[in-house]
């Protein structure tokens, strides 16, 4: 089955302490992307990878790195975490198809304390 | 700036009673707009692409439209499982890789 699966579900942290949410898609897809989702902000692109070791800002980059090693792997770092961090995770991978449909995990929800 | 604006911001409607949710976008080169249905806990799951102004894509009950400066997603007769929070999202020429999404809205059909 075609997916993208996110790992933690969910987390409960302290600000400060190192953490990473780990990305993996199985459609041989070469872009990959992170988001945010706030309530009242909607979606925001943290980072985005058209390809190995090709990675890009977004619009929210701040706070936040990114590795792709992997075709298949774009995990999401978060080197301090802070309580502005707190919200939705989701990571985000697209084929060359013509719709230009992005395909999502189901989510990662991270609460920083 | 690119913006994308969703109305209403949620919608309650009767089962069978049609609706439309509106996407009005402000964006420098449109290069294509996607709707997504959201269920809660779940990830975003794709619908329609439309590329230009007058385009249509239809699937079950839904219809997408499109205008230079908006779209709509018609709903007809809908069902209690059509209930979801609809986003719109738009992807302009300079920006292959940059997708803004609006903040969608939450319909409720009950039955």
């Amino acid at each position: 089955e075609a997916q993208v699966t996110q790992n933690p579900r969910y987390l409960i942290t302290v600000t400060g302490k190192k953490l990473t949410v780990t990305c993996s898609q199985n459609m041989n897809h070469e872009y990959m992307s992170w988001y945010r989702q706030d309530p009242g902000l909607g979606l925001r692109q943290i980072y985005y990878s058209m390809n190995v070791e090709v990675t890009d800002k977004g619009d929210v980059p701040e706070g936040y790195k990114v590795s792709r090693k992997e075709k298949r792997n774009f995990p999401l770092i978060l080197e301090s975490p802070s309580p502005n961090q707190t919200s939705l995770y989701f990571c985000a991978s697209k084929g060359t198809t013509n719709t230009g449909e992005l395909f999502f995990g189901e989510g990662s929800r991270l609460t920083v304390l | 700036e690119d913006q994308v604006t969703q109305s209403p911001e949620a919608l309650r409607l009767q089962e069978g009673e049609s609706s439309s949710l509106n996407c009005s976008y402000t964006v420098s080169g449109l290069r294509g707009l996607f709707w997504y249905r959201q269920d809660p806990g779940k990830g975003p799951e794709f619908l329609f692409t439309l590329y230009s102004a007058g385009e249509e894509k239809e699937k079950e009950r839904l219809k997408a439209t499109l205008t230079k400066k908006e779209s709509f997603l018609h709903i007809t007769a809908p069902k209690p499982e059509d209930s979801a929070t609809y986003l719109c999202a738009v992807r302009v020429s300079g920006g292959y890789q940059k997708v803004t999404f609006g903040t969608g809205t939450k319909l409720q059909v009950i039955p």
